[in-house]
């Protein structure tokens, strides 16, 4: 089974600082690694996501994210944070499935309530 | 704008009844996933549709089916409802191959169905 841990269950951090929200996990094989952002009243968007290659991920909005197989992380990053970034955080995992009938849905996080302040 | 359609987005009702949710997958996704957000359990998968048949069931109760259609679209159907089903539903779509292997799509999310159960 797979499982995803947001250790926070909030962030609070001051605009124009970097922000960290973290992200461990847990898969069977290769990890297919997710990060989607839900504001309020709204669906999740979706961030970045880290299949193979460079550890470090480019997402939307100036989010990044690093993946650390020894440590089975995937912490979403910022250098500079805006008030505007404050949302809800999930962290999500696909494994990689080697039956075409065990399904391909994401499993999440709890979430992570980001809060930047002025 | 996802592409995701989902009606209605809010629905108020009694203890007891049955609800339909509908959803409307991006343009060309043959997958279609529902997802339930509760504040105590987070994003919990429900179930998944693949080209009108059901691909992978998550923590769907018994009272709950789904359903897709030749057309593509899904209804998550809810019966004899109990406060506890009150929350957010969300239909998410991707591509999907057909096959585990090679498939990195993430999910598009709709805006949700919002239930409250009186």
């Amino acid at each position: 089974a797979q499982s995803v841990a947001q250790p926070e269950d909030q962030v609070n951090v001051a605009e124009g600082n970097p922000l960290t929200v973290k992200c461990t996990y847990s898969v069977s094989g290769n990890p297919y690694l997710f990060w989607y952002v839900q504001y309020p009243n709204r669906g999740l968007q979706f961030l970045l996501k880290y299949i193979t290659g460079d550890n470090l991920v480019k997402g939307s909005y100036g989010f990044e994210a690093e993946f650390n197989k020894s440590q089975t992380s995937f912490h979403l990053k910022k250098p500079s944070a805006l008030v505007s970034d404050s949302a809800l955080y999930f962290c999500a995992v696909r494994g990689l499935f080697m039956n075409n009938n065990a399904g391909n849905m994401l499993t999440f996080g709890g979430g992570t309530r980001l809060m930047v302040k002025p | 704008d996802s592409g995701v359609t989902q009606t209605p987005k809010h629905l108020i009702t009694a203890t007891g009844q049955r609800v339909t949710l509908r959803c409307s997958p991006r343009s060309g996704d043959l997958s279609v996933y529902w997802y339930q957000q509760s504040l105590d359990q987070g994003l919990q998968f429900l179930i998944q549709y693949y080209n009108g048949e059901e691909r992978a069931k998550g923590n769907i109760l018994e009272r709950f089916s789904a359903q897709q259609f030749p057309d593509l679209h899904s209804e998550l159907n809810l019966s004899s409802l109990e406060l506890g089903d009150s929350a957010l539903y969300f239909c998410a779509s991707s591509v999907e191959s057909g096959g585990a292997l090679g498939d990195t799509g993430e999910l598009f999310f709709g805006e949700g169905s919002r239930l409250t159960v009186l």
